[in-house]
């Protein structure tokens, strides 16, 4: 597998329940990075832990790093309709403004 | 709030035909980027532009692209001769030194027929 794999692909969810949503990487990383896309739009950024960082919290996003798993977890709490997009993890490597490796998306559906 | 401005939003163009893709970064952003995104699949990273020159480039990043910052506050993708493969959604991005997240446009769709 890849840098950066989601899981899961697809997730549909009742509105107000919470959403999780989960990164792997394979590489030692310097920060994570969680985006947002809509629909044939452009990347919207949630979010960005560091390495040194186990918890962040954004609003109603909470995300979660364990480098020793090489994994992270963005949770949506209370979704709305609006949350509908794809969600994306990015790693960067090196010491920030180096190349994004993205991950492969969760499609997230919220069902009013 | 600033954007990163890219236009066209769509541009089909024939196969073989050279494009010119542009994007207008926020001001004071220092590092500039392409990513592209095919049809379905991840975004991937093209080039990384510092100090007018280019700091990475990936393997997809053959001879047949190019990027330039002519004046300053635009920042361009040139692809010499398109092929079909080229089809996808092209990403810019820009940064500042103190880094925290990039900040994208919102994208050209290109079509190679």
């Amino acid at each position: 597998s890849q840098q950066g794999e989601e899981d899961p692909q697809a997730l549909s969810i009742q509105e107000g329940e919470n959403a999780t949503m989960n990164c792997s990487y394979k590489t030692s990383i310097n920060n994570l990075q969680w985006y947002r896309q809509n629909s044939g739009r452009g990347l919207v950024h949630l979010i960005l832990i560091r390495s040194n960082e186990r918890e962040k919290h954004s609003g109603r996003l909470r995300v979660t790093l364990d480098t020793s798993k090489k994994s992270s977890s963005l949770l949506i709490t209370a979704s709305r309709a609006a949350d509908t997009a794809s969600y994306f993890c990015a790693t960067d490597a090196n010491f920030g403004n180096e190349k994004l490796t993205f991950g492969t998306g969760t499609r997230l559906t919220i069902i009013p | 709030e600033p954007e990163v401005t890219q236009t066209p939003s769509h541009q089909v163009t024939q196969m073989g035909q050279e494009v010119i893709l542009r994007c207008v970064p926020i001001s004071n952003h220092l590092y500039f980027y392409w990513y592209r995104q095919i049809l379905g699949q991840k975004v991937e990273f093209l080039v990384s532009f510092y100090n007018n020159e280019i700091s990475e480039k990936s393997e997809i990043f053959d001879d047949q692209f190019s990027v330039e910052r002519p004046d300053g506050s635009n920042f361009t993708l040139k692809i010499r001769s398109t092929k079909l493969e080229d089809s996808a959604m092209y990403f810019c991005a820009s940064n500042t030194e103190s880094f925290y997240g990039y900040t994208f446009g919102s994208g050209t769709r290109l079509t190679v027929v």
